[in-house]
């Protein structure tokens, strides 16, 4: 069975640009959420949808937003990007929202 | 208060010996419990599960739960230094909530 899949791996943009960032779920798994990484820094959460509906959002700006689709694959955007947004970005995916998450190998944004 | 909270370490210890890593949650109503292991510059990676009072093995590592006290721990015996990791404990109720991670190194 195939992991989470994260697209891209590796993303290096400008400050003011927007980026979109992609996550297939684990085959069967409906709950896909998001997290925000930096270095010596915890798992920060983004957000959490379950059947295309944002079910929890963590303390960010608007300009993170996200949206899950029928096949429960999930993106996320970030808008005019700061250089504060350089982070590892981690898609995680379980069952259903109280089951186990299993994680992607994330997404590496740099923003110069 | 966070809902979930671990030392921050580093925590070092000798190749061979018992590492302890800690870890206390704020809600009562927690069901669900987990430690994962993340390698520097890779994503987390489930070790253990555990949902009711007591202990859970596997292999090298204990996951213990105390849910009158709010806390969970995890013991790996035999510490080797592949070992070296964070590790973040994770707790569900209704969302999943993750601490800052307990930094371990283990030293040969």
């Amino acid at each position: 069975k195939a992991g989470v899949t994260q697209t891209p791996r590796y993303l290096i943009k400008t400050r003011g640009q927007q980026v979109t960032l992609s996550c297939s779920p684990i085959s069967g798994h409906r709950s896909v959420s998001w997290y925000q990484q930096t270095p010596g820094q915890g798992l920060q959460f983004l957000f959490e949808y379950f059947s295309e509906t944002q079910r929890n959002k963590g303390n960010f700006p608007g300009r993170f937003s996200g949206r899950q689709f029928s096949n429960s694959r999930s993106e996320m955007n970030v808008s005019t990007l700061e250089l504060g947004d350089s982070a590892l970005y981690l898609c995680a995916s379980s069952l259903d929202r109280v089951d186990i998450q299993y994680f992607g190998a994330g997404t590496r944004l740099s923003v110069l | 208060q966070k809902e979930v909270e671990q030392n921050s370490g580093p925590l070092s210890v000798p190749e061979g010996a018992i590492a302890s890593l800690n870890c206390t949650y704020s809600d009562r109503v927690s069901q669900s419990f987990f430690w994962y292991r993340q390698y520097s510059g890779k994503s987390p990676e489930l070790i253990m599960s555990i949902y009711s009072n007591g202990d859970k093995e596997d292999g090298r590592f204990t996951a213990q739960l105390n849910k009158a006290s709010q806390y969970v721990s995890l013991l790996i015996r035999d510490s080797q230094p592949s070992d070296s990791a964070t590790y973040l404990c994770a707790v569900n109720f209704n969302k999943f909530y993750f601490g800052s991670g307990t930094k371990l190194n283990v030293k040969p």
